[in-house]
């Protein structure tokens, strides 16, 4: 079946820096991703949508500065945390759309990459 | 507004015990999906099922089963002869038929089996 592979899984960075999480598509083409975040112990809350060659779409209350989403290839939507603060410490999950023939479309989701910021 | 409520936060049972997780979701949409996923304590979503809005009728997997019942908008998910690898949090979700990925998320529930 299809794969939707997350890097890196785990991350620890001090406060201040800037962390990057990819998730990639590996054996289908997704024009569109979509990235999660979940708390500890909470439930997952959409962050934004990634759109293959165009700006993301952010949900509400979601700060499009802090969180830069990149969608430069059919199988690469990156996750930029900028300027990570100990709040921002959460486990991050990307999902990712294939389209089989027809109006089949099946969804998956990536392994997930938990963020610690010191 | 989409809105999906799973109102049993934890569920401790002991092995072999039937148990049933309810679900219950709020859309103004006629044509919808519905999904439930299974995470464990490493964290990656495990893919259970997913029902679309126009199929009521129960499906069976293996231990698990699930009741979609449109009029009082539920999906109960129920594992049958439960064993302690069951532990897990448990997650019912909601989504549009016309955006399958945009996915609304009930709050989960912990359920963990006792040998």
């Amino acid at each position: 079946g299809a794969v939707v592979s997350q890097h890196p899984s785990r991350v620890i960075c001090k406060s201040g820096t800037s962390v990057k999480i990819e998730c990639r598509s590996l054996d289908f083409q997704a024009t569109t991703m979509f990235w999660y975040r979940q708390f500890p112990k909470q439930s997952l809350m959409l962050m934004a949508t990634s759109n293959e060659g165009s700006k993301a779409t952010y949900e509400q209350g979601v700060e499009k500065d802090k969180f830069l989403i990149n969608h430069a290839s059919l199988t690469l939507s990156t996750l930029t945390v900028t300027s990570a603060h100990p709040e921002d410490s959460s486990f991050y999950i990307c999902s990712a759309i294939a389209f089989r023939g027809g109006a089949s479309a099946e969804l998956f989701f990536g392994e997930g990459s938990r963020l610690t910021v010191l | 507004a989409q809105k999906v409520t799973q109102a049993q936060t934890e569920i401790s049972v002991v092995e072999k015990e039937d148990v049933t997780l309810d679900c219950v979701y709020e859309t103004r949409d006629t044509t919808y999906y519905l999904f439930w996923y299974k995470q464990p304590p490493s964290g990656e979503l495990v893919f259970l099922i997913r029902r679309n809005s126009f199929d009521e009728q129960n499906e069976i997997s293996g231990r698990y089963s699930w009741n979609f019942q449109k009029s009082t908008s539920s999906f109960n998910f129920t594992i049958t002869a439960s064993q302690v690898v069951d532990s897990a949090v448990y997650f019912c979700a909601l989504s549009e038929a016309g955006n399958t990925g945009k996915l609304i998320f009930g709050q989960g529930t912990t359920l963990q089996v006792k040998p």
